[in-house]
């Protein structure tokens, strides 16, 4: 399985500001993605990020308030625009396996006060 | 759409004691099947996975089967330790590379 890093780990923002979150993975992938999981919550999609393409966003998650980059096989970004307290979470980034399993992040825990 | 639907917690058991999560899922077609961890302060740990019916999968002293007819992944473990404390994740997965989790289990195991 692929070895997930996330930056930066922890993070505490001021309401109105922007974070930008990296996930670098040590192998090529084609698929990765970006979750949110608030707390003591599950896991929610935000979108799937593919080389070469626009990310593809779930319902009720935006390109404005969610940039993606996926710039190459290894490396994404995922910021979380004009924060407000309700993007408090825990958002983790994953890459796909063959079987369709998922492999995750340690996750980076953004608080926003 | 598809959905998976686990047995609420919190499930508190002491050292040693066997463990059962419950775990069913709605979809279409044969999606494979994932049991995920996260331990306190960490991301989500793949623990096991079965992508057929019948199939096993197994890890760490933990094994679930993965149940057609009865549309079911059921996680168990026959003795479990105070390092086994942590949640549970069920999850589904198929051709459109995307996950459906269920809810998560959060289990604590007392010395």
């Amino acid at each position: 399985s692929a070895v997930i890093s996330q930056k930066p780990s922890r993070d505490i923002c001021q309401r109105g500001t922007s974070l930008t979150i990296q996930c670098q993975v040590d192998s090529q992938v084609t698929m990765m993605f970006w979750y949110r999981q608030q707390p003591g919550q599950s896991l929610t999609l935000i979108a799937t990020a593919n080389q070469g393409s626009e990310a593809t966003y779930e319902s009720g998650f935006v390109i404005d308030k969610f940039p993606i980059s996926r710039p190459n096989l290894t490396f994404s970004t995922l910021t979380v625009s004009n924060m407000s307290p309700e993007d408090s979470s825990i958002y983790l980034c994953s890459v796909g396996g063959v079987s369709y399993e998922q492999y995750f992040g340690p996750g980076t825990r953004l608080t926003v006060t | 759409g598809d959905s998976v639907t686990q047995m609420e917690g919190p499930v508190t058991l002491s050292e040693e004691a066997f463990l059962t999560i419950n775990c069913t899922y709605t979809a279409t077609g044969y999606p494979s099947l994932f049991w995920y961890v996260q331990y306190p302060g960490e991301g989500l740990q793949l623990l096991l996975k079965a992508t057929k019916a019948d199939d096993k999968g197994s890890n760490k002293g933990f094994e679930a089967t993965y149940r057609k007819e009865t549309t079911s992944f059921h996680l168990e473990k026959g003795s479990v330790q105070v390092s086994d404390s942590a949640v549970y994740f069920c999850a589904s997965g198929g051709s459109n590379y995307k996950l459906t989790f269920g809810k998560g289990t959060l289990l604590t195991v007392n010395p």
